[in-house]
This record gives structure tokens, sequence and C-alpha cells, in this order.
């Protein structure tokens, strides 16, 4: 069964760096093929696609963000790691990561996790 | 980055009536579409993928078409479990993107 779980503080304060952790289970990030990714969604709005990171640690950032983010593995801990500097009060959302079996879309999400950024 | 065109936002429908949802790219996507449904507090799930592949598991009353621009979501006879927000998402160039929504409210 494939799992995924995401952790990090639910509040921090503007200007701070976020760190996220998803932890995985039911497959392994150094299979062919794999892939994780982390997508957001604010309160009562859609879902914003952040950063992608697969088997061969090729990475993927959204281009509005991508000077703030860093996606990375630890593959003997089955996690994935996202980073976002200079967090601000609109970054406040629920952060999911999910997997991705190449070349198709997310098939297993985590529970998510609520941020809110605020002082 | 490739803007996706949900319609409608929101629909009312009745238990048993056939609901469509749409969504257009901006740009030729091929079949790298998918569709998605999210329950209020709850992670969005998978429904189908590749425009047309039902994920396993979901019920063959959902059903996706589509290439290139235009797609489409069909539900073919909704059930009360079936009232939720739906989402398309585009995974042919990067950065990914979603549709806006379409929320399915009872009538």
């Amino acid at each position: 069964q494939v799992t995924l779980r995401e952790s990090g503080p639910a509040l921090v304060k503007p200007t701070q760096t976020l760190t996220l952790t998803c932890t995985f289970s039911g497959f392994s990030l150094s299979t062919s093929g794999m892939c994780v990714s982390w997508i957001r969604q604010p309160p009562g709005k859609a879902l914003e696609w952040l950063a992608r990171i697969d088997w061969d640690d090729d990475k993927y950032y959204s281009t509005s963000l991508k000077t703030r983010l860093t996606i990375s593995k630890d593959t003997s801990k089955n996690q994935v790691v996202l980073t976002m500097t200079n967090m601000d009060p609109v970054d406040t959302a629920t952060y999911y990561c999910a997997r991705i079996v190449y070349p198709h879309a997310f098939d297993i999400w985590g529970q998510g996790t609520m941020v809110t950024v605020s002082s | 980055a490739i803007r996706i065109t949900q319609s409608p936002s929101s629909l009312s429908a009745s238990t048993g009536d056939r609901v469509t949802i749409t969504c257009r790219a901006s740009q030729g996507i091929s079949s790298y579409l998918a569709w998605y449904q999210q329950k209020p507090g709850k992670a969005p799930k998978l429904l189908i993928y590749a425009a047309s592949t039902l994920q396993s598991g979901v019920p063959s009353r959902f059903s996706g078409s589509g290439s290139g621009t235009d797609f489409t979501l069909t539900i073919s006879c909704l059930q009360s479990e079936d009232f939720a927000t739906y989402y398309c998402q585009q995974y042919y160039s990067y950065p990914w993107t979603f549709g806006q929504g379409t929320k399915v409210e009872i009538k």
C-alpha cells in the first residue's frame, strides 16, 4: 500500500523559511519512473503545482516560485523535503505531496498539512 | 505557462443526472490531462489520466475525452457521493497547471 504523509510547522512568520517533509512508503524513489511532487491549495482556492523530483534526481519548479523553492530527496529515509524561503501571508495554504509514476499524473496524495503565515 | 480554463465554475444537479465539465488549454497538450475529485477537507483523488484512462478503482460512470486543447469529464449518472469539486490538470509542459475547479452541488 502506497502512502504519503506531510509534516512541518503549522505556523511560520513572514520572511522565515518553511521546511516541509514528505515521508512515504510502499514505493522507492530510486525505482525508475517514480517521482514526488508538492502541490498547495490556499483556503477556498484552486490547486497550484510547486515542484517535482524524480528517481534520477531531476528537479522541476514552478516558474513563479522557482527562486524560493528547493526540493530534495533522501532515498534511504523515503523522504522528500521542500523548502520555501521568504514566506509571506499569501503562502498560507494546505501543502500536499503526491506520487507520480512517470509519465502520468498524481496518483496517490498525502492528507496535506496546513501552513499559516502570520506574525 | 499553459493556461487551463475550466467551466462551469459551479453547477447544480440532481442524483441521476448526466454532468459534463470542460477544460480548455491555451495550447495543445496532446492527451496529457488528468481529472481529480476533491471533497471538503480531503486531498484530491485521481479519477482519469491521459485524458481518458480511468484510474483503477474509479467507477465507470466517470469518463474523460478529448485531446489537443479541449477536454471533457462526464459523470453519466450522478450519485450522492459525487458531489464535490473537480479539477483538471495538464502535465504536458512545465509549469504544470490546474483548472480553477468546478463545484458540483445538489440541486
